[in-house]
């Protein structure tokens, strides 16, 4: 693979359900992110990383949380979805965090919580 | 207020038309700024980063005016296949990436 990965590419979930997102990157980046996108309010920042073992929290991160046990895995993890949390979410990776940094996205999961 | 502000659009633009975007952003240490776009239903990726000096990349210019706390995104000769959401980015308080909610541009034959 090149690039980042995102699986799956799409899940109906019910309300209350434990859901795990999953992104794999193999650009070996340093920091690694979860935005997610909703219309009319453009991607915002959950969760961050700038280096393996780290974490961070964005501009909305109640209701996620994350792990970055390697360089290469950044799962987010939803553990009791709610139907405000529908969305599409996207992964992103940059080979460090912080300023003047492209960030390369991967193909989105597209999530609805019911 | 939104750190990053974009008039959502649709811009509507024959083919051959030039087309400007702005941005404005409210953190007046921002450093760095950048121009993404977005095809329908697909990821964001760069288009441009956007330089103190203005920067060209072919049929697209980039500029920064600092005192007034915007970033322009200029396309001449547009195609059809310029039809897309641009996103401005700069970075927040937190040194942190900051999307703008996108303008989307419809390029007509």
């Amino acid at each position: 693979i090149a690039g980042i990965t995102q699986a799956p590419t799409s899940q109906i979930l019910a309300a209350g359900r434990r859901m795990t997102l999953r992104c794999t990157q193999d650009m070996r980046h340093n920091a690694m992110y979860w935005y997610r996108q909703d219309l009319g309010l453009g991607l915002r920042l959950i969760h961050y990383s700038n280096t393996a073992g780290t974490t961070g929290k964005g501009e909305v991160p109640d209701g996620y949380s994350v792990s970055r046990a390697n360089t290469d895995d950044f799962p987010l993890t939803l553990a009791s979805a709610v139907p405000s949390q529908t969305s599409v979410y996207f992964c992103a990776s940059s080979p460090s965090g912080g300023a003047a940094n492209e960030q390369y996205f991967g193909p989105g999961t597209r999530l609805t919580v019911t | 207020r939104k750190e990053v502000e974009q008039d959502p659009g649709p811009f509507n633009v024959p083919e051959g038309a030039t087309v400007a975007f702005n941005c404005t952003y409210s953190n007046s240490a921002s450093q760095s700024f950048f121009w993404y776009r977005q095809d329908c239903r697909k990821e964001p990726k760069l288009l441009m980063s956007v330089y103190s000096s203005g920067n060209e990349d072919g049929r697209f210019t980039a500029q920064l005016n600092r005192a007034s706390q915007y970033i322009s995104l200029l396309i001449r000769d547009s195609k059809l296949s310029d039809s897309a959401t641009y996103l401005c980015v700069g970075y927040n308080a937190g040194n942190m990436l900051t999307f703008g909610g996108g303008t989307r541009l419809m390029v007509k034959p």
